[in-house]
């Protein structure tokens, strides 16, 4: 069955530092999203890309937060300066066209900020 | 999206079947029901979704109220690997539309 893959598994980072996190969508899907979850909270939207493009964001992503298809596979999220309260998990999904609307995770990377 | 409620937690004997309810009164005439599930910290995983007909497929049945009010997510026979925490939301069926989770329920499958 395919699949989103993630890496890395677990990031550990000091304060202040850049990350890429890295997400392989299953590969005719065209909707591509990242989510987070803080520990012990709920599952929380960050963005949503769709034709080299970010169609929707929430309020967590601020000028800190970027998203990227490089190429025609990966789908990376950068936190450009992090910050201790950006530890969590996170989630990169895909879709893949308008009516199918099941959406495939990965099994996210747990980020840790020291 | 529509606000949905569902109760913190419920036990279910395995091998049972595990009733899951989900509150919806304000959903609107073009939202659908979707149950996603999250095994521990893994990535939610997709279970099923409905407008207003009952559903069903490998993993569960949706049971949707005739005024769309509130739904039901069936498991037919719990088992242990079943652990999770399940998540009822009402979303516009559109592939490129987010998800939002609220707390869910912890189904939790007892031997």
């Amino acid at each position: 069955e395919p699949e989103v893959t993630q890496t890395p598994s677990h990031q550990v980072t000091q304060m202040g530092q850049e990350v890429i996190l890295r997400c392989v969508p299953i590969s005719n899907h065209l909707y591509f999203y990242w989510y987070r979850q803080i520990l012990g909270q709920k599952v929380e939207f960050l963005v949503s890309f769709y034709n080299n493009e970010i169609s929707e964001k929430s309020e967590i992503f601020d000028d800190q937060f970027s998203v990227e298809r490089p190429d025609g596979s990966n789908f990376t999220l950068k936190i450009r300066s992090t910050k201790l309260e950006d530890s969590a998990m996170y989630f990169c999904a895909s879709t893949a066209e308008h009516m199918n609307t099941e959406a495939f995770f990965g099994q996210g990377t747990r980020l840790t900020v020291v | 999206d529509a606000k949905t409620t569902q109760p913190p937690s419920m036990d279910c004997a395995e091998g049972r079947a595990a009733n899951l309810p989900c509150n919806h009164s304000t959903i609107s005439g073009n939202e659908y029901v979707y149950w996603y599930r999250q095994i521990h910290s893994q990535g939610p995983q997709y279970i099923i979704h409905g407008l207003k007909n009952n559903e069903t497929n490998e993993m569960a049945s949706l049971i949707i109220t005739e005024d769309r009010k509130s739904s039901t997510l069936i498991l037919p026979h719990a088992t242990l690997r079943d652990t999770a925490v399940y998540y009822c939301i009402v979303r516009v069926h559109n592939a490129g539309n987010m998800l939002t989770f609220g707390g869910g329920t912890r189904l939790m499958v007892k031997p």
